[in-house]
């Protein structure tokens, strides 16, 4: 079964206003968690490490303003898209490792429609 | 040139072939690796793992290393048209903690026909 929660599934905002997505460890504590995003037809491309305790680590064109990472717990954390614009209109998706040496496990996935 | 190289397809396979699935990688370093399989608008959900050069087989996939040249492949007998989906391959040089996200490759879509 599902080892990673995201909610929502799916989510359609208009632009200007912000929102945010949560991703959950359903039976494991996740010090770290991974946040990607998916164009159509593409693989995933990572935006940024989610520390928990501490700041995410941001890939290198992500905009860290506008994509708010909390940690805020060792099984939850949640990206915040701000002030939203249809180019930000993808699939998010979040992934965490359960333990030391074994697989990563992702996230069922948030489609946002920015209208 | 990307470190995961991996062909996007689509490839298209009659139902009861043996499809295989292939990725090749520049890093040397790298050492664990994941085939995961991606339906339309789902997140990826993990089919195989393994560490270092070697087969593992689980049901009707099996999945092969081989350090020496730099290339991984899954193989998937007897193909179902539920096979359909995106399989990515991944990899990573460091699983220890788990504070280090996976190279994936571009991910390769397979079209199993009734």
């Amino acid at each position: 079964g599902a080892v990673v929660s995201q909610h929502p599934s799916r989510v359609i905002c208009k632009s200007g206003t912000s929102v945010k997505i949560e991703c959950r460890s359903l039976d494991f504590q996740a010090t770290t968690m991974f946040w990607y995003r998916q164009f159509p037809k593409q693989s995933l491309m990572l935006m940024a490490t989610s520390n928990e305790g501490s700041k995410a680590t941001y890939e290198q064109g992500v905009e860290k303003d506008k994509f708010l990472i909390n940690h805020a717990s060792l099984t939850l954390s949640t990206l915040t898209v701000t002030s939203a614009h249809p180019e930000d209109s993808s699939f998010y998706i979040c992934s965490a490792q359960r333990q030391v040496n074994t697989e990563a496990f992702f996230g069922q996935g948030t489609r946002l429609t920015v209208v | 040139q990307k470190e995961v190289e991996q062909d996007p397809g689509p490839l298209s396979v009659p139902e009861g072939a043996i499809v295989s699935l292939n990725c090749t990688y520049s890093n040397s370093a790298f050492q664990y690796f994941m085939w995961y399989r991606q339906y339309s608008r789902k997140g990826p959900e993990l089919l195989m793992y393994t560490y270092s050069s070697g087969n593992k087989e689980d049901g009707r996939f099996t999945a092969q290393v081989d350090k020496s040249s730099k290339y991984i492949s899954l193989f998937i007998r007897d193909s179902q048209p539920s096979d359909s989906a995106t399989y990515l391959c991944a990899m990573n040089d460091y699983m220890d903690t788990g504070r280090r996200a996976l190279t994936f490759g571009s991910g390769t879509r397979l079209q199993v026909q009734p």
